[in-house]
């Protein structure tokens, strides 16, 4: 079973940032925080990951909180484009084999509108 | 450099047909991937390849088969499909050695009748 919890569905103004949380609150030391989303039934695209501290990339930012038990992705300008099923999955590190699996919930199904 | 690709794109079968489904990678990755995805659920583990040689189960391997061909290819064989395995089936590739994403392929649409 996927060890996080995301709301189902969310809406978000274009040009606007989205705030998508995740709750972890059962991650272990050893567990990273992965983002990916999903466009329309495509093959899932890889956002972000962090560990501990707060990480940016040219697509988002993840912020986690200190405690690691939930954390936020950011789109800081939400596009169009953007619309698309989100997934927070937590993942042991930097092995191969069954450890290097993804566990997909349900994801959040985020709605930019115009 | 075209990812991973996946044939075919589309497939209807008849109750028992049997039918491979395709994927290749050319990001010279160890670890590939197979997942299927249902109407309006999250992806889940068929089998997974973690080197070249190697395949393990994954979160629902039944009436499956799969073939690590090389280190390219990543072949999932359905022997005698049920209209439960409609689904969209997904490949995907990662290098094993670093905490990498997985890059997924743009999947394949098999319907069972």
């Amino acid at each position: 079973d996927a060890k996080t919890t995301q709301p189902p569905s969310m809406d978000c103004a274009e040009g606007r940032a989205a705030n998508l949380p995740c709750n972890h609150s059962t991650i272990s030391g050893n567990e990273y925080v992965y983002w990916y989303r999903q466009i329309h039934s495509q093959g899932p695209q890889y956002i972000i990951h962090g560990l501990k501290n707060n990480e940016t990339n040219e697509m988002a930012s993840l912020i986690i909180t200190e405690d690691r038990k939930s954390s936020t992705l950011i789109l800081p300008h939400a596009t169009l484009r953007d619309t698309a099923v989100y997934y927070c999955i937590v993942r042991v590190i930097n092995y191969g084999g069954s450890q290097g699996n993804l566990i997909f919930g349900k994801g959040t199904k985020l709605s930019v509108k115009p | 450099n075209a990812g991973v690709t996946q044939t075919p794109k589309f497939q209807v079968l008849k109750t028992g047909q049997s039918m491979t489904l395709q994927c290749a990678q050319d990001m010279n990755h160890n670890s590939m991937y197979w997942y299927r995805q249902d109407p309006g659920m999250g992806l889940r583990l068929i089998y997974y390849s973690a080197s070249e040689g190697t395949t393990d189960k994954g979160e629902v391997p039944n009436g499956y088969n799969v073939s690590r061909l090389n280190k390219r290819e990543f072949s999932l064989r359905l022997e005698s499909a049920a209209p439960s395995q409609t689904s969209v089936y997904f490949c995907a590739s990662r290098e094993t050695s670093a905490n990498n994403e997985q890059f997924f392929g743009p999947g394949t649409r098999l319907t069972v009748l």
